[in-house]
């Protein structure tokens, strides 16, 4: 079974720190994803990669980085967190760089409160 | 740009009934997956449709898929409250990416 591990579930952080939150895929993922979940709004792509140090924005990427270092670890930073970032963060991966049979496989979710 | 809508947002129904959730989308895609929420967890993966015509069942679900008109039906036979859940719908774009709609909140009542 494919496994996407997140580094917390809960994390509470003030206002203008810096925030990193951490994803591992097990299965040799080429793709990694991070959504941002906010009731009513679904998941919204925040910032994709499809390989080692590559990346794309998504739709919402303002006030967010990513670094992809390593194939299996995807991470996200706020580089100076604002309490319109508390939301619930869902971290994804999915096999192959393209084709019809690329399914997202999620990880348990990081809920985050900015104070 | 590709947007996805789910309708009903909320579905409040009792246990042994049977009722649809929607899905439209507004641009052409080769992919539409539906997965499945339960409260404070993560996203599971349900059902992958690819064609015209595609439909997929497992136990009292039913996902299928018009491709002409841009329609994704998930179908709940005599609902049971393990259905209970937030299902979403996703729609490829390019490659890699998923679009989402906005989840429709299902709560099976006894």
């Amino acid at each position: 079974d494919v496994k996407v591990t997140q580094s917390s579930r809960y994390l509470v952080k003030r206002t203008g720190e810096k925030v990193f939150l951490e994803c591992v895929q097990d299965m040799d993922h080429e793709n990694m994803f991070w959504y941002r979940q906010d009731p009513g709004l679904g998941l919204r792509l925040i910032y994709f990669s499809y390989d080692v140090k590559m990346k794309e924005k998504g739709d919402i990427p303002e006030g967010y980085s990513v670094s992809r270092e390593k194939k299996e670890r995807f991470s996200l930073i706020l580089e100076s967190a604002s309490t319109n970032q508390t939301s619930m963060y869902l971290c994804a991966s999915s096999l192959l760089r393209e084709g019809p049979y690329n399914e997202q496989f999620f990880g348990p979710g990081t809920r985050l409160t900015v104070l | 740009e590709l947007k996805v809508e789910q309708n009903p947002l909320f579905l409040s129904m009792q246990e042994g009934k049977n009722y649809t959730i929607y899905c439209n989308y507004s641009t052409t895609s080769d992919r539409l997956y539906w997965y499945r929420q339960d409260p404070g967890k993560s996203l599971e993966s349900l059902f992958v449709l690819l064609s015209n015509g595609a439909v997929k069942q497992e136990g009292r679900l039913m996902a299928s898929l018009d491709t002409k008109a841009r329609l994704s039906t998930l179908h709940i036979t005599a609902a049971v409250h393990d259905l209970s859940a937030t299902y979403f719908c996703a729609v490829g774009q390019g490659a890699q990416k998923l679009v989402f709609g906005q989840g429709t909140r299902l709560t099976i009542n006894p």
